[in-house]
Order: structure tokens, then C-alpha cells, then sequence
């Protein structure tokens, strides 16, 4: 199957800091990745959705100027957490997806990043 | 509002042991249905996928079935194994192609014990 890599898979950083994350999908053209945030026991809440060349699409309650998408080139995707709070430590999950507009399409996801902020 | 409702919420199985996950869902118009395995720490990898029409499948030791007319999904693992330790989740999709991000389920979290 298709392979979606993340980078780094663990951060460590101080509170006020920024760090960027890294998606890439490695074997197939992605259109559209989505970014999604899982806090410990919980599942996974959507945050973005990232289409290629335009402005990504917020979820409710998650700050955009914050959360920094870019979606450069079908192959990569970087979610940049801006002035990070320890509040922000969570496990960050993007998915990529073909081009294929089907509600059968499917959905390739990451590893993760696990973020950490002291 | 769509709703995925899963069952039980955790579970702790021995080693060999068979187990079901349940599903209950109020996705409309309902397309498809995915179960997925999350391992700790680790992205979600689809397990089955399953279109309306479709009313069991199988991926090696995970059968997955389907009911769309009560809206209910379960897992079958058969012979679990250390490794099948991790939190199963249910996504039903609609047929709004206009959103594709999925929305998970809380899950259930499988311990299979030695």
C-alpha cells in the first residue's frame, strides 16, 4: 500500500517555541492531507484539511494562525505549531489521500509525531 | 449529528482467545464503513473497508460484517495474537464527497495477555 512518512517522530521544546512537522507521501501524489491531533485515550480529531497550492480548511476551534499549514507540492505537507504551549502536547497524525474524489477513497496515515512541550 | 458509538470500551482477551467489537453508528446517507488498527504511539492502518452493499469481509484472522439496515459493524478477531494489542476504530463515511476528512470513533482498546 501507499506509504505516508512523518518527520520528526518525537519533538522535545521549550514553551514559546515553534516546530514544524513534516508529511510526506512517498509512492503516490497527494492532493489533499489532513492533519489530525490525538491526546492520550482519545481519538483523533481532525484539525485541517490541506488541499495542494491553496489556503487549508480549519476545523472549528483550531486556531489557524497557530497551526500553520502549507501544502507546497503534492508529495508534502508541514504543519508548523507556532509560540507551542505545554497545552499543545499531543500525538499529531496527517493522512494523504489520492486524487480520486470518491467517498470510497482511502486514506494513508502517518506515524505520528509526538510533540512534547515543557 | 453522525455518531459512532463502539463497544466495550476496553477489552482484555488471553492469547488464542477469539473476540467481537461492536459498532453502532447513525452516519446518513451512509457509503462505506472502515475498521482500522491503531498500535500505540503509531498512525491508524485500515483493516476492512465495506460499501453498503456488503454484509461481511474478511482480512486474514479479521472478518468484519455490516448490517446497514440496523446501522451496526462488528470486528471478529479469531486466534488473537500479542500483537493484535491495540485500539480498533469504526469510521462510517457518508456520501458527501465534498468532505473527505473521516471522523473517528473513541474506540476500543484490546489487550491480548500471554
Amino acid at each position: 500500500g501507499a506509504v505516508v512518512s512523518q518527520h520528526p517522530s518525537r519533538v522535545i521544546c521549550k514553551s514559546g517555541t515553534s516546530v514544524k512537522i513534516e508529511c510526506r507521501s512517498l509512492d503516490f501524489q497527494a492532493t489533499t492531507m489532513f492533519w489530525y491531533r490525538q491526546f492520550p485515550k482519545q481519538s483523533l480529531m481532525l484539525m485541517a484539511t490541506s488541499n495542494e497550492g491553496s489556503k487549508a480548511t480549519y476545523e472549528q476551534g483550531v486556531e489557524k494562525d497557530k497551526f500553520l499549514i502549507n501544502h507546497a507540492s503534492l508529495t508534502l505537507s508541514t504543519l508548523t505549531v507556532t509560540s507551542a504551549h505545554p497545552e499543545d502536547s499531543s500525538f499529531y497524525i496527517c493522512s494523504a489521500s489520492q486524487p480520486i474524489k470518491s467517498s470510497t477513497d482511502t486514506q494513508y496515515f502517518g506515524p505520528g509525531t509526538r510533540l512534547t512541550v515543557l | 449529528k453522525n455518531q459512532v458509538e463502539q463497544s466495550p470500551q476496553s477489552l482484555i482477551i488471553l492469547e488464542g482467545k477469539n473476540c467481537t467489537l461492536q459498532c453502532n453508528y447513525t452516519v446518513s446517507p451512509f457509503s462505506n464503513l472502515r475498521w482500522y488498527k491503531q498500535d500505540t504511539g503509531r498512525g491508524p492502518v485500515s483493516l476492512t473497508i465495506m460499501t453498503f452493499s456488503e454484509n461481511t469481509k474478511s482480512n486474514g484472522r479479521y472478518t468484519a460484517t455490516l448490517d446497514a439496515d440496523t446501522k451496526q459493524s462488528s470486528l471478529h478477531i479469531t486466534a488473537s495474537q500479542l500483537s493484535d494489542s491495540a485500539s480498533y476504530i469504526c469510521v462510517p463515511r457518508t456520501l458527501d464527497t465534498g468532505r473527505r476528512a473521516l471522523t473517528f470513533g473513541s474506540g476500543t482498546r484490546l489487550q491480548v495477555q500471554p
